[in-house]
């Protein structure tokens, strides 16, 4: 049973364009909902993370943006660049620190 | 800097054998943990560990044991490796925020 949904799989956006992940969960439970990127023969590694009680962060061209109600968070990509195309995990934590993953995206960013 | 270290990039092995693989983190990290990725399922957890010799069951831990004797170290231990354990896995500490190290890319044969 997959916890956090993520959509789309892949992703391919033009240089300068807006790259937007979407990602749904179901348990009440996660306290914490991390962003995870990763380019090819590396681990993951954090990118950008937010709090239930917080409906948007920003950090340089990447945001959240998070809606506590709909049970849904996403990523923005401003002025997406050929450096940014990696794979990006949504993810959420339990209380504690057990975390939970998606799918995962892979995104392509034309020059 | 954190780091997590993985003692292997690639490992091959034969159906049946026992596979040992080997993780050691730098940070003083309580929490240790172990998944596998796989192309469109994302990243599962196997096992994770909160202290030295504590151990809690993940999401897929069938098939896996793991150990963790020193905090600086967690084993995963395929007890008889099967094709379908053909995968990446990633080890993970983390004091809230999960670092990762490079992974290793196990094919079973």
């Amino acid at each position: 049973q997959q916890q956090v949904k993520q959509s789309p799989q892949s992703l391919i956006v033009q240089k300068g364009g807006i790259s937007i992940i979407n990602c749904a969960y179901e348990n009440t439970a996660f306290d914490y909902f991390p962003w995870y990127q990763q380019f090819p023969g590396k681990g993951p590694a954090l990118l950008i993370a937010i709090r239930p009680d917080v409906s948007e962060k920003k950090e340089g061209r990447f945001t959240i943006s998070f809606n506590k109600s709909a049970k849904q968070f996403s990523l923005h990509i401003m002025d997406s660049q050929p450096g940014d195309s990696a794979t990006y995990f949504c993810a959420a934590r339990f209380i504690g620190f057990k975390t939970i993953f998606g799918a995962g995206t892979r995104l392509f960013v034309k020059a | 800097d954190v780091k997590v270290t993985q003692s292997s990039r690639y490992l091959v092995k034969r159906t049946g054998e026992k596979v040992f693989l080997e993780c050691v983190q730098d940070m003083d990290h309580e929490n240790m943990f172990w998944y596998r990725q796989d192309p469109g399922l994302g990243l599962r957890l196997i096992y994770f560990s909160y202290d030295v010799k504590m151990k809690e069951k993940g999401d897929i831990p069938e098939g896996y044991s793991v150990s963790r004797e020193k905090k600086e170290r967690f084993s995963l231990i395929l007890e008889s490796a099967s094709t379908n354990q053909t995968s990446m896995y990633l080890c993970a500490s983390s004091h809230g925020t999960l670092f990762f190290g490079s992974g290793t890319q196990l094919s079973v044969l």
